[in-house]
């Protein structure tokens, strides 16, 4: 089974700040990489999919990189409403899905 | 606009059953597979099932195998998920979601608000 990790699981940070966000998985996913957002006790919201596409709606703020095993999310200016857990998500064609354990960004 | 609506959670003993529900709207929901996530209280999320738009074609993580049970009414534009043999670990929020392809799965594009799941004695 390929396993997500992320790094860091806490960041603290102040608006107006460039924040990134890493995801590795355990072996090669070519560009089969997600992002989501979650606020507290709402469901995810999708921002980012294979690994660089924006979602409608998402602030351009927002953007990905990577391929492989090393992948990153990118805040660019973060902005109060960006306060939230982040995770990666990777797909292969077993088919199955594997979340990250998520990265929480909090107010420094 | 995509709506999704998740149903039937509660608290079951463990070795119970209870079958969710998840009531779509707003776009065209044959042509969508859909999945279930789930989320233990303050963790992360978990990839449960998935399944074709058609529903012929099923998936799902090795922790529910064989206990758990997805499928789509498409004229009824909505999505089941039947748990048997319930554990305590499976005790989470469960989010129904679209995923952005017909037949396999990609990306979740649109989840619903998600409803509990306890399982206890």
């Amino acid at each position: 089974d390929i396993q997500m990790t992320q790094s860091p699981s806490f960041l603290s940070a102040s608006v107006g700040d460039r924040v990134t966000i890493t995801c590795q998985a355990s072996q090669d996913i070519s560009n089969s990489l997600n992002w989501y957002q979650q606020k507290p006790g709402k469901a995810p919201k999708a921002l980012i999919f294979d690994v660089s596409n924006l979602e409608t709606g998402v602030p351009s703020r927002f953007s990905g990189s990577g391929s492989g095993t090393h992948f990153t999310l990118t805040i660019s200016s973060l902005q109060p409403e960006d306060f939230a857990t982040y995770y990666c998500q990777q797909y292969d064609n077993l088919p199955r899905a594997t979340f990250g354990p998520g990265t929480k960004v909090d107010l420094k | 606009e995509v709506h999704l609506a998740e149903s039937g959670g509660g608290l079951v003993q463990p070795g119970g059953s209870l079958r969710l529900s998840c009531a779509a709207s707003g776009f065209s929901f044959s042509k969508y597979a859909m999945t279930w996530v789930r989320q233990t209280l303050g963790q992360g999320l978990e990839w449960v099932s998935s399944i074709g738009g058609s529903g012929g074609t099923t998936y799902y993580a090795d922790s529910v195998k064989g206990r758990f049970a997805i499928s789509r009414d498409n004229p009824k534009n909505t999505l089941y998920l039947q748990m048997n043999s319930l554990r305590a670990e499976d005790t989470a929020v469960y989010f129904c979601a679209k995923d952005i392809g017909e037949n396999t799965v990609t990306m979740f594009e649109s989840w619903g608000q998600g409803t509990l799941v306890t399982v206890s004695s």
